[in-house]
């Protein structure tokens, strides 16, 4: 199973928006509903911020949105904040019954 | 609180053995498919296996099939790890964390190093 493509940074300014992609296939993030989006701190462990495709978890901000087109998933995260630097990791089920997930983001806020 | 607690990681040679264990506590253990997901140094998340509330779904990565068992004790709250055959590239962060399809809950994590 591939890792689904995610870029390896993406930065913005406090204040702005940015998009994180993660691209898959028919057989994964395009087939299925159980897309979730990972923020990880240095050192630290992940912490789901978005499952299925959209939805956020209880004390997750709704600077967070996901979204998804086709074999494309997205997370936006709006009016960054210096907190939000971090990697960001998307995984989705797959047709194989496995679970597969992006190699990672890196966020600045510059 | 919902917490996990990872433990059993450290050094091992190559070819040696390693389980790791996890405790669940604060929420109805037996209710919950688990998973197991790794962290290589420097590296972004693998998925490694999960295992359904009656341990009777199992699904492993191809990297570590038939390597690696999972297995559960809800009398416990526990979630296991055997791991045989270890290689190099195993070496990693190891995960313990709750669901299926989703990770909601995830443990701090136990460190497993193989090397000669």
């Amino acid at each position: 199973q591939s890792a689904l493509t995610q870029p390896a940074s993406v930065s913005g300014s406090p204040g702005q928006s940015i998009t994180i992609s993660c691209t898959g296939t028919s057989s994964d993030v395009g087939g299925y509903k159980y897309v979730s989006w990972y923020q990880q701190h240095p050192g630290k462990a992940p912490k789901l911020m978005i499952y299925e495709v959209s939805n956020r978890p209880s004390g997750v901000p709704d600077r967070f949105s996901g979204s998804k087109s086709g074999n494309t998933a997205s997370l936006t995260i709006s009016g960054l904040q210096a907190e939000d630097e971090a990697d960001y990791y998307c995984s989705s089920y797959t047709s194989s019954s496995t679970r597969v997930f992006g190699g990672g983001t890196k966020v600045t806020v510059l | 609180q919902v917490q996990l607690v990872e433990s059993g990681g450290g050094l091992v040679k190559p070819g040696g053995s390693l389980r790791l264990s996890c405790a669940a506590s604060g929420f109805t253990f037996s209710d919950y498919y688990m998973s197991w997901i790794r962290q290589a140094p420097g590296k972004g998340l693998e998925w490694v296996s999960y295992i359904s509330s009656g341990d009777t779904t199992i699904y492993y990565a191809d990297s570590v099939k038939g390597r690696f068992t999972i297995s559960r004790d809800n009398a416990k709250n526990s979630l296991y790890l055997q791991m045989n055959s270890l290689r190099a590239e195993d070496t990693a962060v190891y995960y313990c964390a709750r669901g299926r399809f989703t990770s909601g809950v995830w443990g701090q994590g136990t460190t497993v190093t193989v090397s000669s």
